[in-house]
């Protein structure tokens, strides 16, 4: 069994609609959290960052976590077309960032 | 701004050929990592550098080497490729090492062992 389960999609949505990306965990030592945006054909780049439970808002985006079921969501206001990429969660227990786990992403894709 | 910046993008090798990616960074970080991607698997730590001359084995070390023979570069080596191989690598580097620390990720190179 993985460390961090992820639905990967794809997902379909029109423009403005509310997006909902969840990855569920088995490591209750897992404290750090973060959502990886990626587009096609480059990087992932770092979207947010929460530590242990509950939500943080960063304009459109609101990253969601609950410990004691250990789920983490992310939330997508008035989605965009130049939203659609893939989106990988991320985990890491109190160690260091070589000790990342990341799911497996999902991929995203919001119709104009 | 370059950032982190892989060469090649793309390479196909045959079945027991060698090469090597390289991979530089210009943010002056510290720390460096190479990854594999693959379909339903998840970004997954080849190897990674704490610092210029250090290297150690991250979860899949297996078939892969690296040197950090200057502090801005990160070389992987694929000293007899297998079809195994077959992904895109993703290389990394970040300022601290710290579990919250933002990676700054390279675009990748696609590599196709035939």
């Amino acid at each position: 069994q993985k460390e961090v389960e992820q639905d990967p999609g794809p997902l379909s949505v029109p423009e403005g609609a509310i997006v909902s990306l969840n990855c569920t965990y088995s490591n209750s030592a897992f404290q750090y959290f973060m959502w990886y945006r990626q587009y096609s054909r480059k990087g992932p780049e770092l979207l947010m960052y929460t530590y242990s439970s509950g939500n943080k808002e960063d304009g459109r985006f609101t990253a969601q976590v609950d410990k004691s079921s250990k789920y983490i969501s992310l939330f997508i206001r008035d989605s965009q077309p130049s939203d659609s990429a893939t989106y990988l969660c991320a985990m890491s227990h109190p160690g260091s960032a070589r000790q990342l786990t990341f799911g497996s992403g999902t991929q995203l894709t919001v119709l104009p | 701004n370059a950032g982190v910046t892989q060469t090649p993008k793309f390479r196909v090798l045959k079945t027991g050929q060698s090469m090597t990616l390289l991979c530089a960074q210009d943010m002056n970080h510290e720390y460096m990592y190479w990854y594999r991607q693959d379909p339903g698997m998840g970004l997954r730590l080849i190897h990674y550098s704490v610092g210029e001359g250090t290297t150690a084995k991250g979860e899949v070390p297996d078939g892969y080497n690296v040197s950090r023979l200057k502090k801005q570069n990160f070389l992987l080596g694929l000293e007899s490729a297998a079809p195994s191989q077959t992904s895109v690598y993703f290389c990394a580097s970040s300022f601290t090492d710290r579990a919250n620390e933002k990676l700054f990720f390279g675009s990748g190179t696609q590599l196709s062992v035939l």
